[in-house]
């Protein structure tokens, strides 16, 4: 079974600023991948970045950055210089190998709001 | 263009009744999936849709039946609808055939079901 831990339930940043989103996980697969999503108020579900966990680098998307610790099975998302529209509600998931990876399992979600 | 799309965005309807939520991706993607956000935002896979066979069903009450005429296209149907129904349902696909950890899930913009 997999699980995906977000203890942040909510966070506030400055605008232009940074903020780390954290995401820890549990599997017992060797090979699997991370992914983040984003929720805007409006709703719709919008990728941003994954990282698989064979990769040797952080994945980078732009303003997003994903630090990875597989020893410690922590897939961070960072967001650099911060913009009011990045307020929304971030999802951490992660997909298995096998039957299980034909789902992605969801954390719980931590809401950010960025402070002008 | 719209890679995957519902219909319709809201639904409000009266308890005992039966619903259908469309869905149709653009993208050529082999797998198609629904997934439930419960009102505390949390996300679980609840159907998915392989090249028009399904795949994962998971622990979901039989009023709930996928149908899939064609690999571009995946609807819900939901017979006898109760309040515990209302949520928002998000329909997603990814391109591969076989279950692949890599493979990135792209979601359409959600229903927002109503039992009144």
């Amino acid at each position: 079974a997999q699980k995906i831990t977000q203890t942040q339930p909510g966070m506030f940043v400055q605008e232009k600023e940074a903020v780390t989103l954290d995401c820890t996980y549990d599997t017992s697969d060797q090979s699997y991948g991370l992914f983040w999503y984003k929720q805007p108020s409006s709703g719709e579900m919008i990728f941003l970045i994954y990282q698989g966990s064979y990769d040797e680098q952080n994945a980078t998307e732009g303003r997003y950055s994903l630090n990875f610790q597989k020893a410690r099975k922590s897939a961070n998302l960072v967001i650099s210089a911060s913009q009011l529209g990045d307020s929304a509600m971030y999802f951490c998931a992660m997909r298995g190998r096998g039957a299980g990876s034909y789902q992605l399992t969801f954390g719980k979600g931590t809401k950010l709001s960025v402070i002008p | 263009d719209t890679a995957v799309s519902q219909t319709p965005k809201y639904l409000v309807t009266q308890m005992g009744n039966d619903k259908s939520i469309k869905c149709e991706q653009n993208l050529g993607h082999d797998t198609m999936y629904w997934y439930k956000q419960d009102s505390k935002k949390f996300l679980k896979i609840m159907f998915s849709y392989n090249n028009k066979e399904l795949i994962i069903n998971e622990t979901v009450p039989n009023r709930f039946s996928p149908k899939s005429p064609d690999k571009a296209h995946l609807n819900l149907h939901i017979n006898s609808l109760e309040l515990g129904d209302s949520a928002v349902y998000f329909c997603a696909s990814s391109l591969r055939t076989s279950g692949d950890h890599t493979d990135t899930q792209y979601f359409g913009p959600g229903t927002r079901l109503t039992v009144l």
